[in-house]
């Protein structure tokens, strides 16, 4: 299996300030992506990040609120900018990778903004 | 794009009993179809996938049933154990790499002992 690694698992944050989560996979992966989960709710995608071009945003999600960046092949950041309360979900890296090639999740950076 | 919706919301049952969520989804173009569980506070994690050209799969006490005239398809959970209790979430997918996938709402089992 692939094995993600993301960090912080949990923040707390005023409103206003930006957060960068941090994601880590234990193999090189063409795409990385970028998923929301409010409390309680499913899973939302933001964005797919490809190394050497721009990342992909879904309908709803823009670059200047969540900048992502993929510097290499095994990691990519996202950042919840000008946060507001309404950003306080969990927020999760996910690959394809693994010997069967599904997708995995990482555990979540759980984001509470005051 | 495509829309997945999933029933229950919850669900409740005895040991020992099964467990059936279905799901729906939009776009004739999806292919893959995984199932997702997800434990309080942890990451969702892979029990069960289908592809189109596929109208059954099981593993063990799992199954998952596809009719893609109808585009649905369904989790069936066999002699159900505490341990189950869990949210599972459906998904659909297209492409040749099944990269995007779209989740539905969720469904919160509740096994009682």
């Amino acid at each position: 299996s692939a094995v993600i690694s993301q960090k912080p698992s949990r923040d707390i944050c005023q409103r206003g300030t930006s957060l960068t989560i941090q994601c880590q996979v234990d193999s090189q992966v063409t795409m990385m992506f970028w998923y929301r989960q409010q409390p309680g709710q499913s899973l939302t995608l933001i964005a797919t990040a490809n190394q050497g071009s721009e990342a992909t945003y879904e309908s709803g999600f823009v670059i200047d609120k969540f900048p992502i960046s993929r510097p290499n092949l095994t990691f990519s950041t996202l950042t919840v900018s000008n946060m507001s309360p309404e950003d306080s979900s969990i927020y999760l890296c996910s690959v394809r990778g693994g010997a069967k090639n599904i997708q995995y999740f990482g555990a979540g950076t759980r984001l509470s903004v005051l | 794009g495509e829309n997945v919706e999933q029933h229950p919301s919850t669900l409740s049952v005895q040991e020992g009993d099964s467990a059936v969520i279905k799901c729906t989804y939009s776009d004739s173009a999806s292919n893959y179809f995984p199932w997702y569980k997800q434990e309080l506070g942890k990451r969702p994690q892979l029990i069960i996938d289908i592809r189109s050209n596929v109208g059954e799969k099981k593993d063990q006490r799992i199954a998952v049933t596809l009719n893609k005239t109808a585009k649905h398809f369904s989790l069936h959970i066999t002699e159900t154990q505490p341990e189950d209790s869990a949210v599972y979430f459906c998904a659909a997918s297209y492409g040749d790499n099944f990269n995007k996938f779209y989740f539905g709402s969720g469904t919160k089992l509740n096994v009682k002992p």
